[in-house]
């Protein structure tokens, strides 16, 4: 159980184009989801915390009109990169969490690499 | 300590070994730690989250303890097979925000 589906695994587009990332909890209702990056060496960095139906919340230093979140439904959340570039390459993990307790445990994806040309 | 650290970064260890990790973290307004096993190409798996000050947790041949006053947390792998192969990250939450601050990870390689 707790399964949670990420898709694209891989994706290389072009520089300017926009990448949409899907996020899915398959067999639980996830109130809430997470949206990481991580750069070589370093740690996953969270980005935005998503709640079903509303705005995301996102942390100090990311862009909330270049990382557009959605989640519209208590099982998908995406993330949009918007006019990608070469630094916006990364590891891109979703994380989804079926109750509300800050000691619930996150639920992973398989995350997604991007790479912007 | 200001952010989540883990040592060693890597470890190599033959099959059957034990072995230990450490993650440290800020003691002050600690609320839970986490601890992750992430194959390569595969989702982060949770195996403990834990929250009080002497917590001990046991996975099968894994098991974990918690120092949350001297802010840190030791992971143990009794008798390593190749299947542990994995990074293993460690994370915290306070009280003050439910987003988990991860660390680097241990990155260990289980041989034959």
């Amino acid at each position: 159980g707790a399964v949670v589906s990420q898709h694209p695994s891989r994706v290389i587009c072009k520089s300017g184009t926009s990448v949409k990332i899907e996020c899915r909890s398959l067999d639980f209702q996830a109130t809430t989801m997470f949206w990481y990056r991580q750069f070589p060496k370093q740690s996953l960095m969270l980005m935005a915390t998503s709640n079903e139906g509303s705005k995301a919340t996102y942390e100090q230093g990311v862009e909330k009109d270049k990382f557009l979140i959605n989640h519209a439904s208590l099982t998908l959340s995406t993330l949009t990169v918007t006019s990608a570039h070469p630094e916006d390459s990364s590891f891109y993990i979703c994380s989804a969490r079926p109750g509300t307790g800050v000691t619930d445990t996150q639920y992973f994806g398989p995350g997604t690499r991007l790479t912007v040309l | 300590i200001l952010n989540v650290e883990q040592s060693p970064q890597s470890l190599h260890v033959q099959e059957g070994d034990s072995t230990n990790f450490t993650c440290s973290f800020p003691s002050s307004n600690f609320y839970a730690l986490h601890w992750y096993r992430w194959e390569t190409a595969k989702s982060p798996e949770a195996l403990f989250v834990m929250t009080l000050n002497g917590d001990e947790k046991k996975k099968g041949r894994i098991s974990a303890t918690l120092n949350t006053k001297e802010g840190y947390s030791y992971l143990y792998i009794k008798g390593s097979q190749p299947e542990d192969s994995a990074t293993y990250l460690c994370a915290y939450n306070t009280r003050a925000a439910s987003k988990l601050t991860f660390g680097t990870g241990t990155r260990l390689q289980v041989t034959l």
